[in-house]
């Protein structure tokens, strides 16, 4: 079945430092990928949808200067947080669809913890 | 491998009707089992599972899990329309310093008036 995995599993970082989470399909190839982020009470709130080779679309709310999303392939879209704080501190998910199949699939999240 | 299974696939009522969906899993180091709404935008939330056999209920809506069959359901009762959604559920795991979420593929319901 197809896979989405993203990377790193989880990473504490110091705060103003920018951290990297890679999303990868690992058997289809993904012309649309989601960023999502979980709160506490473990909703999800989508923050942006990036398409291969075009600039990401933010939800209302969600900086796009702070929170870089690079859709560079068909397997691969990244989010960096940029000078991160602690109140970044989340659980990020991604999450992939594959065109062909109409059927989105998602990663194991990253955790990002800010000291 | 961790994977969660979901079943049906795809699923179409009339409204009124009451139905089941399911979720198993097998997930190294399992903690807790939640249950989303998937319509437009981000999934909503909606349930989360973590002791066996007690059922949660939101309005038409309850779920439990079976921690010895390594399971749970989704019960929608008196459907309506705007229940017509993708239902995911995800199992949430945590061990070697880190946690995550494994989905599955969801049961797409569709309520027909």
């Amino acid at each position: 079945g197809a896979v989405v995995s993203q990377h790193p599993s989880r990473v504490i970082c110091k705060s103003g430092t920018s951290v990297k989470i890679e999303c990868r399909s690992l058997d289809f190839q993904a012309t649309t990928m989601f960023w999502y982020r979980q709160f506490p009470k473990k909703s999800l709130m989508l923050m942006a949808t990036s398409n291969e080779g075009s600039k990401a679309t933010y939800e209302q709310g969600v900086e796009k200067d702070k929170f870089l999303i690079n859709h560079a392939s068909l397997t691969l879209s990244t989010l960096t947080v940029t000078s991160a704080h602690p109140e970044d501190s989340s659980f990020y998910i991604c999450s992939a669809r594959d065109a062909r199949r109409n059927e989105q699939f998602f990663g194991p999240g990253t955790r990002l913890t800010v000291l | 491998e961790d994977k969660v299974v979901q079943s049906p696939l795809s699923l179409v009522v009339h409204e009124g009707d009451t139905v089941t969906l399911n979720c198993s899993y097998e997930v190294t180091n399992f903690r807790s089992l939640l249950w989303y709404k998937q319509e437009k935008k981000a999934p909503t939330f909606l349930f989360m599972l973590t002791s066996s056999g007690i059922e949660k209920k939101s309005g038409r809506l309850s779920s439990i899990l079976d921690k010895k069959e390594l399971s749970s359901i989704l019960n929608i009762t008196a459907t309506q329309t705007g229940d017509s959604a993708i239902y995911l559920c995800a199992a949430m795991y945590s061990g070697g310093g880190a946690d995550g979420l494994t989905f599955g593929k969801g049961t797409h319901l569709i309520i027909q008036p």
